[in-house]
């Protein structure tokens, strides 16, 4: 079974400055996606980004970037230019290839900013 | 486009009682997904739904079901709650599976007391 880990609970950022949230994942699949969701307090979870096992480039949406290392199997996010809306969890999460997969999870980070 | 709505938002029952939570996808999104988030569990898979058929199940029990309808409206039932129902249950509706992002509601807070 596929398990995703991320392993900082809580992280805390200054305004305007650079954050990396990690994640790690376990599969014995080759063809599958990493995806990063953004859940505001009271808020819809929305997509970040989001990341195919096939390609090598790590995908990039504004300040937002990975670092997949499919070998190690990790998948961390850097958030740039931190603003005081990036204060969110944010979920890792992995899903198999094909047309039945779904989202598997991790804990989530608690990422706050700082003014 | 108006994005993925969720009824009730929130919902107070009783142990034993049983409840019927509501989603309306994305028009156009024939996929339906939901998941149980709590505190200490964090987000689980409940079940998908594709063309008015359960495609995939997660590690649910029995109570916990779901069914879909010809405008891909879903909705999911569980039945003699338990004060560990209490959660809040998102729903999520994309294209189709594989890479097609899924576009989360706001989900229902059910407190079971």
């Amino acid at each position: 079974a596929q398990t995703v880990t991320q392993s900082q609970p809580e992280m805390s950022v200054q305004e305007a400055e650079t954050v990396t949230l990690s994640c790690t994942y376990d599969t014995s699949e080759s063809d599958y996606y990493l995806f990063w969701y953004k859940q505001p307090p009271s808020r819809q979870m929305i997509l970040v980004i989001r990341q195919e096992a096939y390609k090598q480039q790590n995908a990039t949406e504004n300040r937002f970037s990975v670092n997949f290392q499919k070998a190690a199997k990790s998948f961390s996010l850097k958030i740039s230019d931190s603003q005081l809306g990036d204060a969110a969890m944010y979920f890792c999460a992995y899903r198999s290839g094909g047309s039945q997969g779904n989202l598997i999870f991790g804990k989530g980070t608690k990422l706050s900013v700082k003014p | 486009k108006a994005g993925v709505t969720q009824t009730p938002r929130y919902l107070i029952k009783t142990r034993g009682q049983q409840v019927t939570l509501s989603c309306s996808p994305i028009s156009g999104h024939r996929s339906v997904s939901w998941y149980q988030q709590t505190p200490g569990q964090g987000l689980q898979f409940l079940f998908e739904y594709f063309s008015e058929t359960q495609r995939n199940k997660g590690n649910f029990p029995g109570r916990f079901s779901g069914r879909q309808f010809s405008n891909s409206r879903s909705e999911m039932n569980v039945s003699t709650l338990e004060l560990g129902d209490s959660a809040l249950y998102l729903c999520a509706s994309s294209f189709v599976g594989g890479a097609a992002e899924q576009y989360f509601g706001p989900g229902t807070r059910l407190t079971v007391t």
